[in-house]
């Protein structure tokens, strides 16, 4: 079953607009949710986590239980956010399970 | 301070012939994972070392999946024979310790096309 939703495959907006990569996940436990992303040309890396409820490259995510979601925005976008993004649930102490990925476009 | 390194970054082979892919962990993480991304895919746990110990291989999708780290250091993936639905990017994945708040750190992939 996909614990990890990540609704949309490609995003894009314009420079300085808001953007939300949205993610949904399944799990009845206590979930540990991260934001990874990639550039072009650059290996994954973390953005964010929520339980550090940081703030990185401008980008937030907060944990909604109620609706089990873990969405990233950003107010105003930037060219270098351009990438492809990834939400991942960790479940026990070790194993990562991955949404789809977003790829994101910031158009100038 | 060097990160996680994969080898080779890409490979093409032919379908029933073996490959094998070297991954590095950052040095002094005793965790080792193995992920792939097929194509359309989501990426996916394969396997988990803590040392040269295998803690969890669920993910390994059957028996031509081979994973190696002895001396628990360096890490091994072998895949024989391969198949075209191997296809896909290999990453390799290391963190110091386990339990929440513990960053993982991915080395670039390894590309294999098989044809």
């Amino acid at each position: 079953a996909q614990r990890v939703t990540q609704p949309e495959k490609l995003l894009s907006v314009f420079k300085g607009a808001p953007v939300e990569l949205k993610c949904n996940y399944s799990y009845s436990g206590s979930p540990e949710l991260f934001w990874y992303v990639q550039y072009s040309r650059q290996r994954l890396q973390l953005l964010l986590r929520h339980i550090s409820r940081e703030s990185i490259k401008g980008f937030t995510a907060d944990l909604n239980k109620g609706e089990t979601s873990f969405h990233l925005k950003k107010p105003f976008a930037q060219e270098e956010d351009s990438a492809m993004y990834y939400c991942a649930l960790r479940i026990g102490a070790n194993n990562l399970f991955f949404g789809t990925g977003t790829r994101l476009t910031v158009i100038p | 301070e060097a990160g996680v390194t994969q080898f080779p970054s890409h490979s093409v082979i032919e379908k029933g012939q073996t490959v094998t892919l070297r991954c590095d962990p950052i040095s002094g993480h005793d965790n080792l994972y193995w992920y792939r991304r097929v194509m359309g895919k989501e990426i996916k746990f394969l396997l988990h070392f803590v040392k040269e110990s295998k803690q969890d291989e669920s993910g390994m999708p059957n028996n031509r999946f081979l994973a190696e780290r002895t001396g628990g250091t360096y890490s091994t993936l072998k895949v024989q024979p391969a198949e075209l639905e191997d296809s896909g990017v290999y990453f390799c994945a290391s963190s110091q310790d386990l339990g929440k708040g513990n960053t993982i750190y991915f080395g670039e992939g390894s590309w294999l096309t098989v044809v």
